[in-house]
């Protein structure tokens, strides 16, 4: 799997929109760019994946460098309880089942 | 919507005893996964179960780690000899079937925070 680049943290105003950026610079011709994150203390929660195409879903958009070296997940209007670290993970996707790889994390704070 | 429940919350042990994690998996999900959360550090995985056989391990899950799916409903992970070291936030997950179509998400559990004494 892609080794990934994510900031240590972001601060964000609550009702604005948090863009949070990942580099994957290896990332190779059949891997995904998925998004994940941790309420505090909770268990990580699937937010949106890519291959190479813009994405959107109720939660996020996804954004995709035209060469896939780095991508950015957007929360368009952030509130109080999108506080939680983002992970960005790359990988294949698999028939098999196949471990997810956390890294540090972007931990995001949305302000009031 | 349906959800990966864990049991117990909380579980305090001492060190040597033998501990056992419950989860009940998503009910039409056959893949599942243990992760564990040391405090303050990574989501590290442990293992991934599918067909009633590990499919894969980390260097974490030595012999003192064991899986099993006793019944249709419950996945569970036995420690057998704690350490002091295993006290982490355990996680469980699960997943649908892959389809060539779509990303089969894992679905974490709340956790079981374990705590060796």
């Amino acid at each position: 799997d892609a080794k990934t680049t994510q900031p240590t943290s972001m601060d964000c105003a609550e009702g604005r929109a948090a863009n949070l950026p990942c580099n994957h610079s290896t990332i190779s011709g059949n891997e995904y760019v998925y998004w994940y994150r941790q309420i505090h203390s909770q268990g990580p929660q699937y937010i949106i994946h890519g291959l190479k195409n813009n994405e959107t879903n109720e939660m996020a958009s996804l954004i995709i460098t035209e060469d896939r070296k780095s991508s950015t997940l957007i929360l368009p209007h952030a509130t109080l309880r999108d506080t939680a670290v983002y992970y960005c993970i790359v990988r294949v996707a698999s028939g098999s089942a196949r471990q997810l790889t956390f890294g540090s994390g972007t931990q995001l704070t949305v302000l009031p | 919507e349906p959800e990966v429940t864990q049991t117990p919350s909380h579980q305090v042990t001492q060190m040597g005893q033998e501990v056992i994690l419950r989860c009940v998996p998503i009910s039409n999900h056959l893949y599942f996964y243990w992760y564990r959360q040391i405090l303050g550090q990574k989501v590290e995985f442990l293992v991934s179960f599918y067909n009633n056989e590990i499919s894969e391990k980390s260097e974490i899950f030595d012999d003192q780690f064991s899986v099993e799916r006793p019944d249709g409903s419950n996945f569970t992970l036995k420690i057998r000899s704690t350490k002091l070291e295993d006290s982490a936030m355990y996680f469980c997950a699960s997943s649908d079937v892959w389809q060539l179509s779509s990303y089969n998400e894992q679905f974490f559990g709340p956790g079981t925070r374990l705590t060796v004494l």
